[in-house]
This record gives structure tokens, sequence and C-alpha cells, in this order.
């Protein structure tokens, strides 16, 4: 079983508003990844958790906040977002965070709309 | 920094007909991903190829790469509607995945 799951699958919130997005993995894999995708483009890394860590922060800005309660679970807060950050926003889990020799399995994304 | 370049940026094709989409890389690859992406959707594993001159198929799809691992190639044979979509590829970097920009295939029936 390959399967990563999302939720919710469409959110639609206000610039001054809290909201989470939920990844799921059952695979036991230990690396999770959040991914940033704008129309037309290809997927942007946003976070890498390894082992739990939080071990890639690709400079996002602060109203985005991951958390890996643990290694089957990762979840991104969002908080006083723009309506730039308006994308479809991708999980995936690996192995173990080598990405030498370890595919990344993707959820199919939560596509946000930021009002 | 490493670039990945996919060509063509799109492409349309008649069921039944063979295409290929090329991904060439600035730098040696040490791994090279195919993923096929719905619109809005998330991304399928297709093939991961590492090996100079690698060749693996699934069902109708094909995937090499170079033996001096810079490019890498993907070959669609009697495509039909289901392998309509976006195509990735993707290498690693620096401890993360870069993509190339996609190639957008569409087949008309």
């Amino acid at each position: 079983d390959t399967e990563v799951t999302q939720t919710p699958k469409h959110l639609v919130m206000g610039m001054t508003n809290k909201k989470s997005l939920k990844c799921e993995q059952h695979m036991g894999h230990r690396a999770m990844y959040w991914y940033k995708q704008k129309a037309k483009k290809p997927p942007e890394l946003m976070f890498v958790y390894s082992y739990e860590k939080l071990s890639i922060n690709e400079s996002v800005p602060s109203r985005f906040s991951p958390e890996c309660p643990n290694s089957s679970l990762l979840n991104l807060h969002l908080h006083a977002l723009q309506p730039e950050d308006s994308a479809l926003y991708l999980c995936a889990s690996s192995l173990m965070g080598g990405v030498f020799r370890e595919t990344q399995y993707f959820g199919p994304g939560t596509r946000l709309l930021v009002l | 920094s490493q670039e990945l370049e996919q060509s063509p940026q799109s492409l349309i094709v008649q069921e039944g007909k063979n295409l290929t989409i090329n991904c060439t890389s600035s730098k040696t690859l040490y791994g090279l991903y195919w993923y096929k992406q719905k619109y809005g959707e998330g991304l399928i594993f297709l093939m991961m190829l590492q090996k100079g001159g690698e060749e693996k198929s699934h069902e109708k799809i094909t995937a090499k790469l170079d033996e001096k691992k810079q490019q890498s190639s993907l070959h669609i044979t009697a495509s039909q509607p289901s392998h309509a979509g976006i195509y990735l590829c993707g290498a690693p970097q620096g401890g993360k995945l870069i993509f190339g920009q996609g190639t957008e295939l569409s087949v008309k029936p």
C-alpha cells in the first residue's frame, strides 16, 4: 500500500482565519514533506521532517507552521495567509529521508483558496 | 545548482500514436524520477532510474537514462486517453527533490 491521504480536499479561508491541513501515511515511512504547487508550475518544497524532526525549512514565511506529532502524521497550520498563498498543497512521504534511492509518494493534495 | 529542462512543454497526439518526452539536466544525475499528475491532483510515481544506460518499463511506458546520466526520456507506446496528464521529471539535489517544468500531454480519441 503506497497511500498518502490528505484532508481536507478543498479549503477556502479568509486572511484572518486559522486552519490546518492534515496528512497521514501508514507505510512506516519516517520522512514526510510539504510542497506548494501553483498552477502550471512544478511542486516547490516547503518543509521536510525526518524521524519527526524538522530537517529542511525552505525559508517559508512563519504564517505556515508545520507539525509532526508522530511518524505517521504531518500537519500544516495556516494563519494570516495572503491571497498569493492560494495553491495546491501536496504532502509526500519516503522511507527515511535520504533522497538517493528513495521514492517520494505523494498524497492527492489540498486545494487552498485564500480570500 | 542543478536544473532540469523538459521538452516539449506540451504535446497533443492522436490516440494510438507513440510519443517521447525528454528531461535534460545541467549536471550529472544521481537518480531520476518520473511522475504523472492529473490537473489539481497529486503526483503518481511512475519510475526511478539510477544507472547510466538503465531502462525500465511499466505497461506501455518506458523510461531510459542515458550513459552520461544527463538526460532521460519517457516513451509511451500506442497512447491512450488515460495517458493524458502532466509528466514531471525529478532529481535529488541537496537533500530535496527538484522538478522539471512538466510536459502536458493531451491524447485525442
